[in-house]
């Protein structure tokens, strides 16, 4: 069966200080992968998403980059932090071509807080 | 993706059937209604999905409006442990960059008392 890990499960940072989140997922390959991030109160708002190795989009512009050095490892990274930067990161993966049908399956999360 | 109006929250007595509500009066032809649920301090997961039948699962039961306007979701026997945010989406190929978000409204807010 397919499992998904994130870590750490919550962090706490200084304003300024580099981020580095990690998603890996085992039991599938080549699998979509996305990071969400849900701030205080409100909805998930899609930040990356990636279709394969090395392979990036980015829905929103903003200070966060995201990388996938390998087939199914995800990884969200920040050189400097700001306040805004606080809240629920979440991973999740699909698979198969992009149809109306696919469901997303997603990670225990990271609970981000900048000091 | 069309837009769906939920309820912001809704409550229910354990071991009773729950029926939340999703209007989406503006959908398409092509658009699938998905619903997912995020538990407390959880990631969301991923409940039910149709497009025109009504559809049963292990989890809940969609119950689709004939005219697809409306749909809801039916938790058969609510638990204690169904408390979450529910929310229903709609998705579409329609064009390449919606298909990749699932896009998460506010959701309706379930509470279950013992």
């Amino acid at each position: 069966s397919q499992t998904i890990h994130q870590w750490p499960a919550t962090l706490v940072q200084p304003v300024g200080s580099p981020l580095s989140l990690e998603c890996t997922v085992e039991g599938t390959s080549n699998p979509n992968l996305y990071w969400y991030r849900q701030a205080a109160g409100r909805g998930l708002q899609l930040l990356f998403y990636s279709v394969g190795i090395g392979q990036i989009s980015s829905e929103v512009p903003q200070n966060l980059s995201a990388s996938r050095p390998q087939d199914r490892q995800f990884i969200l990274s920040s050189k400097k932090l700001l306040l805004s930067d606080s809240g629920f990161y979440l991973c999740a993966w699909s698979v198969g071509l992009q149809t109306p049908q696919e469901t997303q399956y997603f990670g225990p999360g990271t609970r981000l807080l900048v000091l | 993706d069309a837009k769906t109006t939920q309820p912001n929250s809704m409550e229910s007595n354990e071991e009773e059937p729950v029926h939340l509500p999703c209007n989406h009066s503006t959908i398409s032809g092509t658009d699938y209604i998905h619903w997912y649920r995020q538990l407390p301090s959880q990631g969301p997961e991923y409940v039910i999905h149709g497009l025109t039948s009504n559809v049963n699962n292990r989890m809940a039961s969609l119950a689709i409006a004939e005219d697809r306007k409306s749909s809801t979701l039916i938790l058969h026997r609510a638990t204690l442990r169904d408390a979450a945010v529910y929310y229903c989406i709609l998705r579409d190929i329609g064009n390449s960059n919606s298909g990749y978000a699932l896009n998460f409204g506010k959701g309706t807010s379930l509470l279950v008392t013992p």
